[in-house]
């Protein structure tokens, strides 16, 4: 079972340059999100999805696109990397119904823009 | 705003002793769950415990339990008989069960756990 598997593991971007960052699952899972993750501020919430076709914005969504085209796979893109968005990304992903054991997380991608 | 403080940047424990790692949350909700997660140097979230907050028995897993005091809006982590293992990033989280099924998780912003041998 691979869960969730996030693509790259490390990348470094120029200040300026796009890249998109990966997530599949194969869980069948409705629920998709995507957080960063700072020193000292947890993991915050960038985009999350609850279905294919279906897309919100959440606490820190600037900077950041999303589409969900299929239940498997939720890409975020990064439209013009800045240093800021230097972090840990996390997607995760859980069923809307009936599972109530939190998230499946991916293994995470450190990303820094310089 | 749903909120989530976890007030202990850094703890630390002796090997087989026990420790409690604090969490405390808002909410006006009625019906919600928390969760404790662990990150490990390797990065990986682990799901260590999960509480419903309509349930008044507290969760245990293992040498892990909680406890939850919903009026205070606590909830706590007991880990019992550390081990090097534990070593990791501890993180609070919040997700309320909305009728319009968004299911959004706030998480606190970690306590590090260092286990001394």
């Amino acid at each position: 079972n691979a869960g969730v598997t996030q693509t790259p593991k490390f990348q470094v971007l120029k200040t300026g340059q796009s890249m998109t960052l990966q997530c599949a699952q194969d869980m069948n899972h409705e629920y998709m999100s995507w957080y960063r993750q700072d020193p000292g501020m947890g993991l915050r919430l960038i985009h999350y999805s609850v279905g294919a076709g279906i897309t919100d914005q959440g606490e820190v969504p600037n900077g950041y696109n999303v589409s969900r085209s299929t239940t498997e796979d939720f890409p975020l893109r990064l439209l013009s990397a800045a240093p800021s968005q230097t972090s840990v990304y996390f997607c995760a992903s859980s069923s809307r119904q009936g599972d109530n054991y939190g998230y499946t997380f991916g293994s995470g991608t450190r990303l820094t823009v310089v | 705003a749903q909120t989530v403080t976890q007030s202990q940047p850094e703890m630390s424990v002796q090997e087989a002793e026990t420790v409690t790692l604090s969490c405390t949350y808002d909410t006006s909700e009625s019906d919600y769950y928390l969760f404790w997660y662990k990150q490990p140097p390797s990065r990986q979230m682990i799901l260590v415990i999960r509480q419903e907050a309509y349930k008044q028995q507290n969760a245990t897993e293992n040498r892990f339990s909680v406890n939850f005091q919903k009026a205070a809006k606590s909830f706590s982590l007991k880990i019992s008989d550390s081990q090097l293992g534990d070593a990791a990033m501890y993180f609070c989280a919040y997700r309320d069960d909305t009728t319009s099924g968004t299911y959004k998780y706030i998480f606190g912003t970690g306590t590090r756990l260092k286990v001394l041998a």
